[in-house]
């Protein structure tokens, strides 16, 4: 069935680092990919998305490139900071029609300073 | 304006008893979704109301009922609450205008636990 793997679960970076989290997804007819920050006690919020007829996109320190042909993208967060602590989810669109996503199993990063 | 709102925040059940979970939305989102967060999972699909008057099931359905009451409210029900229904619970929608299709909102969550 359809599956995003989401790598690392865990990742903890010095405060001003940069940090990458990286996803694969199995269904080739995917065609929209979320990223979802979730802090503690929360819901998951929308940070960042892109839609499989652009190669990257990029929102100030926060950017997504998508490879197709590999089905593998992936969140760069540049300058990390304190704040940007949180667990991140990856998701891809289910080719159904109906907005139904499958999420990765989430990243918990930690910044430290 | 308050987006997606969930109550109850907190509950614990004895397993075997029921209880139902609220979700209400004021964007005026024709979809609403209910997932399961457990660690090392993610998010998992249980039920999703394509629109008022229509329930569909996700990836996770079985021990679970849901009702689109109205546009604006959707609710999760568990008949007789087990212990593998520990979980926390969210409550999204989507915004269904064109221009911004896809993007889900979700509510802050109930932490259940089932004893």
């Amino acid at each position: 069935g359809e599956n995003v793997e989401q790598h690392p679960s865990t990742l903890s970076v010095q405060e001003g680092d940069s940090a990458v989290i990286k996803c694969t997804y199995s269904d080739s007819a995917s065609n929209y990919f979320p990223w979802y920050k979730q802090e503690l006690g929360k819901g998951p919020q929308l940070i960042i998305d892109i839609r499989s007829n652009v190669g990257e996109k990029k929102d100030q320190r926060i950017a997504v490139t998508l490879n197709k042909t590999a089905k593998h993208f992936s969140l760069h967060i540049t300058e990390t900071q304190p704040e940007d602590s949180a667990v991140y989810f990856c998701a891809a669109s289910s080719p159904s029609g109906t907005y139904k996503y499958i999420f990765g199993t989430g990243t918990r990063l930690k910044v430290l300073a | 304006n308050a987006g997606v709102t969930q109550t109850p925040k907190f509950q614990v059940l004895k397993t075997g008893q029921s209880m139902t979970l609220q979700c209400a939305q004021d964007m005026n989102h024709n979809s609403m979704y209910w997932y399961r967060q457990d660690p090392g999972m993610g998010l998992r699909l249980i039920y999703y109301s394509a629109s008022e008057g229509t329930t569909d099931k996700g990836e996770v359905p079985n021990g679970y009922n849901v009702s689109r009451l109205n546009k604006r409210e959707f609710s999760l029900r568990l008949e007789s609450a087990a212990p593998s229904q520990t979980s926390v619970y969210f409550c999204a929608s989507p915004n269904d205008r064109r221009e911004a299709k896809n993007i889900q909102y979700f509510g802050a969550g109930t932490r259940l636990s089932v004893l």
